[in-house]
């Protein structure tokens, strides 16, 4: 068990439709971070927050959204879900140590199916 | 860009194998380099990293030695078990001052015969 959860654990929906991914990173990380995971894109960085503000974007879709709350969780915003959407969400999160050498721990991730 | 590619899978060994995933990475500076598994049905697990060139991680009897000549990142095992079995993602760190991301290898299926 990493310490990050994350929420729902399968999400099943139709295109078009709008969705919201949740996690809680462990205790005392400040950094959280979102990617897609699917069969013919692999491991895709999406974006990272850090106490609440956006630090680095990756290959985010406009549709898709982010932010980090006071508390420290995040949420991932997807909106007019395409089939090519589908997929499984990790977000980690990672403690304030050397930039760049800081260990990411991922969640159990979150499997999208847009039908 | 930075970038990682690893050895393509699937991997077939029999136990008490002796195991080798190949990483080889493109960078500008020196990343730190990791290596995660990912078990069925589960997420990323961090099993070892480098911060620096020579530097060698280690962990659940699997090495690898970050080398900076080679630009390369190998994952070891001397002694494979069926509970090896997993995916293997090589990745690194590409950062800058405000923030970043890993870079991931399109990961290694290892699948171990008893």
């Amino acid at each position: 068990d990493s310490g990050v959860t994350q929420t729902p654990k399968h999400l099943i929906t139709a295109t078009g439709q709008r969705v919201t991914l949740r996690c809680s990173p462990r205790s005392g990380d400040l950094s959280v971070y979102w990617y897609q995971q699917s069969l013919d894109q692999g491991l895709q960085f999406l974006i990272q927050y850090y106490n609440g503000e956006e630090r680095a974007k990756g290959n985010i879709l406009e549709r898709f959204s982010a932010q980090q709350f006071p508390d420290l969780h995040s949420e991932l915003n997807l909106s007019s879900l395409e089939l090519g959407d589908s997929a499984l969400y990790f977000c980690a999160s990672s403690d304030p140590g050397l930039a760049g050498e800081e260990t990411q721990y991922f969640g159990p991730g979150t499997r999208l199916l847009v039908l | 860009g930075n970038s990682v590619t690893q050895m393509e899978g699937p991997v077939t060994l029999s136990e008490e194998a002796f195991l080798t995933i190949n990483c080889t990475y493109t960078a500008t500076g020196y990343p730190s380099l990791f290596w995660y598994v990912q078990y069925p049905g589960e997420g990323l697990q961090l099993l070892l990293k480098a911060t620096k060139a020579d530097d060698k991680g280690s962990n659940k009897g699997f090495e690898a030695t970050y080398r900076k000549e080679t630009t390369s990142f190998h994952l070891e095992k001397g002694s494979v078990q069926v509970s090896d079995s997993a995916v293997y993602f090589c990745a690194l760190s590409d950062w800058n001052n405000q923030g970043g991301k890993l870079i991931f290898g399109q990961g290694t299926e290892l699948s171990v015969k008893p």
